[in-house]
């Protein structure tokens, strides 16, 4: 069955550094598809990057991008440089080609940025 | 602009009660979705829909019903609605989009935070 494991509950970073947000997931597919949302505290769902199973570079959207190691079957999300307004949760979720669009998504990481 | 719209931002009802939550999305997604959210927990499936009248089991369907009669509403029912119910509820739709793709990416409604007394 799928699963998606975040183990980072709550992390502090200063600010200007960069940060990694872990995201391990477990499926028996070949054919996948990784997703990274923020949630910040006003509540909406923010859609930052997206890395398909079969891509071969890893995905990168401005200062996110997903170190993408599917020996592994990990998913970490890098936030180059942070700001303030990056402090929010963060949730990883995946999707399995073989699930009829079900998604799910890991406990999340409450990120922090401390100025 | 996209959107997805939850009929409620805030409910309280009384154990017992028969409660629906409602969502409405305006994209011509083939898929809206249902969960949960909980402190700790994250967001946890409760049910999906890929198609009008076609629903499936998330990972937490029990006490509760879906209903899809028409493409762009997905209402959540809660039979007889329990304490342990107490939580905010997101809606969200997505494309089929022609395989997985960032066009997949998921679109969420501003969430009903239900409480059940």
């Amino acid at each position: 069955a799928q699963k998606i494991t975040q183990t980072q509950p709550g992390m502090f970073v200063q600010e200007k550094e960069a940060v990694t947000l872990d995201c391990t997931y477990d499926t028996s597919d070949q054919s996948y598809g990784l997703f990274w949302y923020k949630q910040p505290s006003s509540g909406e769902m923010i859609f930052l990057i997206y890395q398909g199973s079969y891509d071969e570079q890893n995905a990168t959207e401005g200062r996110y991008s997903l170190n993408f190691q599917k020996a592994r079957k990990s998913a970490n999300l890098v936030i180059s440089a942070s700001q303030l307004g990056d402090s929010a949760m963060y949730f990883c979720a995946m999707r399995e080609y073989s699930s009829a669009s079900k998604i799910i998504f890991g406990s999340g990481t409450r990120l922090s940025i401390r100025p | 602009d996209v959107k997805v719209t939850q009929s409620s931002r805030y409910l309280v009802k009384r154990t017992g009660e028969k409660v629906f939550l409602e969502c409405v999305q305006d994209m011509d997604h083939e898929n809206m979705f249902w969960y949960r959210q909980d402190p700790g927990l994250g967001l946890r499936l409760i049910y999906f829909s890929y198609d009008v009248k076609m629903k499936e089991k998330g990972d937490i369907p029990e006490g509760y019903s879906v209903s899809r009669e028409k493409k762009e509403r997905f209402s959540l029912i809660l039979e007889s609605a329990s304490t342990n119910q107490t939580s905010m509820y997101l809606c969200a739709s997505s494309s089929t989009g022609t395989g997985l793709s960032t066009n997949e990416k998921l679109f969420f409604g501003s969430g009903t935070q239900l409480s059940v007394l």
